[in-house]
């Protein structure tokens, strides 16, 4: 059974960092391209970053261009996103992914999310 | 970047009734067009992929249509599990969902 597990959010004050991690089971990591989705509070679903299955293309949506960055460790399983110079806009539910594709795919397993809040 | 515009945002329907969603993208995409439902608090679930293939266990009356920059998501009668929002992704090297279109009880 296909498992994603994030950890890392909570609240940080504008202009800093945080550091997501997925933890996937249940499938080979290796062989699949990953995804992070996030969906601010009462709005729709936003792609954000995603990465090929070797990890080497990586893909990142506009937003978050410069400031996110996108990374996968092969020998625990585990995906990370590291969020820079977040603000406001950057609050949301975070959703780790996993595509059915070894490069862009359509998504066929989602996390639980994990909760990002930047205030002050 | 390709933008992907859904319509209508809200669609008003009751149990039975044929729904249509239309989701638009800036240019063409193929068939690299997939559609998922979310409920309340729940993470979103794949219905079609590739723009007209259903999800394994996912009920016949969702079917996807279309290509190139046009595509349909039809509810071919209705049931109460089905009020949710829905989404179009397009996922052709980039990523981008459409702003999603509630469908509520009439």
């Amino acid at each position: 059974e296909v498992e994603l597990l994030e950890s890392g959010g909570g609240l940080v004050q504008p202009g800093g960092s945080l550091r997501l991690s997925c933890a996937a089971s249940g499938f080979t990591f290796n062989s699949f391209a990953m995804s992070w989705v996030r969906q601010a509070p009462g709005k729709g679903l936003e792609w954000v970053s995603g990465l090929s299955g070797s990890g080497m293309n990586t893909y990142y949506a506009d937003s978050v261009k410069g400031r996110f960055t996108i990374s996968r460790d092969k020998s625990k399983n585990t995906l990370h996103l590291q969020m820079n110079s977040l603000t406001a806009e950057d609050t949301a539910l975070y959703y780790c992914v996993k595509e059915a594709g070894y490069t862009t795919s359509y998504i066929d397993y989602w996390g639980q999310g994990i909760l990002v809040t930047v205030s002050s | 970047d390709i933008q992907m515009t859904q319509s209508p945002s809200t669609l008003s329907a009751s149990v039975g009734d044929r729904v249509t969603i239309t989701c638009r993208a800036s240019q063409g995409i193929s068939t690299w067009l997939a559609w998922y439902q979310q409920k309340p608090g729940k993470a979103p679930s794949l219905l079609i992929y590739k723009a007209s293939s259903l999800e394994s266990g996912v009920p016949s009356r969702f079917s996807g249509s279309g290509s190139g920059t046009e595509f349909t998501l039809t509810i071919s009668s209705l049931q109460p599990d089905d009020f949710a929002t829905y989404y179009c992704q397009h996922y052709n090297i980039d990523r981008a969902f459409g702003q999603g279109t509630k469908v509520e009880i009439k």
